[in-house]
Parts: C-alpha cells; structure tokens; sequence
C-alpha cells in the first residue's frame, strides 16, 4: 500500500512568518493530495486539496505544491497568525480507492 | 447536511465491560472509516467499508474489536471486552470520491 512520510513533526514559528511543512509518499498511483487541519480536542477538517494534473494550489494565505517526479507534496502558510497553531495532516490516495493515506501530523505552533 | 454524527462524545467505562460507538455518514456517501486516534500511534485506520460492505479490518487491533454497517446510514465499532489500552479518540469518517469528512469523535476511557 501507499506509505506517506511528513515533516517535522513539530514547528515552531512567529506570528507573521511563513511555515512548511513537507510529505512523501510512495505509490506513483497515487492522484489526490489533501491536507487536514486538527485544533486542540476537535476534529480533523480539510483545508486544501490538489490532484496530481495541477503542480499548485492557493488559497488565500495557504498553498499547496505537488511534484509528481520526485513524489512529495508540501503545504505552505503565510503571514502565519496564533489561530494557525494545530496539528496539521498531509494524506494521498493512492491505487487503494477510496482510502487515504495519512501522515503522522506536524505540530505547528505560531507564537505571537 | 449536519455532517457526519457520533455519539457519544465521551464515554467512560470500566475495564471488561462492553463499549459501542455509534457513526451516521453523510448521505449519499459511500465509504466509511473508523480511525482511532493517540498521542502515540496517530491516526490508525482500523476498518472502512464500500457501499456497506467491509474492505478492509486489517487494522483492528483483536478480535475484540468488531465493526458493522447494517445500512448506508449508520455503523458501530464495538469493543468487548474493554481494556485501558483501548483509551483514546475515535473517529468516524465518510467520502464520496475523495476527501474526507471527519465526525466529532467519541473520547473513550477506560478506567
């Protein structure tokens, strides 16, 4: 099955700086590409997706950028705020339909 | 829509009893997922089914987990018995295609 690796597991930045965070994954199958974002006690939500025919996504002040080559995919923030902190999830979909595949999470924390 | 629904939110129970989780998907949707979520392991998918039928349980720690879906409306994840290892956040989750939506999760603690 696919396997997804992500990094860091924790980061740590001040308010107003841009944060990155960075996956692999591992099969060449794979074509959907989301990233979930978990608050303290609440649930994961998708803040952003890319399919594997588009090399990069924006949404406002969140982007994503997918090289399909080299099999990574990263998720960038801008003008970081202390409401970004979470933990933040990167998953793909590979040749399994219907399932994703998820990272271990990265642990953002945007100090004031 | 309100979104995929769990209950209960928390729930706590003593070592050796018996302990279901309750999840209604999103309508229309056909696959479900049942994750369970800790400090240590992260997110593990336990079992997700296809139009009411079981893809995949290869995650589902022993055999005294067990899932159902008797219906595209509604599943259980039971665990009988019970053990303080099992202690951690479920979540249910349904698709249509692609991207997940994630219910509210059911806090379980066994004690």
């Amino acid at each position: 099955g696919e396997n997804v690796e992500q990094h860091p597991s924790t980061l740590s930045v001040q308010e107003g700086d841009s944060a990155v965070i960075k996956c692999t994954y591992s099969d060449s199958a794979s074509n959907y590409f989301p990233w979930y974002k978990q608050e303290l006690g609440k649930r994961p939500q998708l803040i952003i997706d890319i399919r594997s025919n588009v090399g990069e996504k924006k949404d406002q002040r969140i982007a994503v950028t997918l090289n399909k080559t080299a099999k990574h995919f990263s998720l960038h923030i801008t003008e970081t705020q202390p409401e970004d902190s979470a933990v933040y999830f990167c998953a793909a979909c590979g040749s399994t339909l219907g399932r994703l595949y998820f990272g271990r999470g990265t642990q953002l924390t945007v100090w004031p | 829509d309100a979104g995929v629904i769990q209950s209960p939110r928390h729930e706590v129970t003593e070592m050796g009893q018996e302990v279901t989780l309750r999840c209604k998907p999103i309508s229309g949707h056909d696959y479900l997922f049942w994750y369970r979520q800790t400090m240590m392991r992260g997110l593990e998918l336990l079992i997700y089914f296809n139009n009411n039928v079981p893809i995949d349980d290869s995650g589902m720690p022993e055999d005294r987990f067990s899932a159902k879906m008797p219906n595209a409306s509604f599943s259980t994840l039971k665990i009988q018995p019970s053990e303080p290892r099992d202690s951690a956040v479920y979540f249910c989750a349904s698709s249509y295609r692609d991207g997940y939506t994630f219910g509210s999760g059911t806090r379980l603690t066994v004690v």
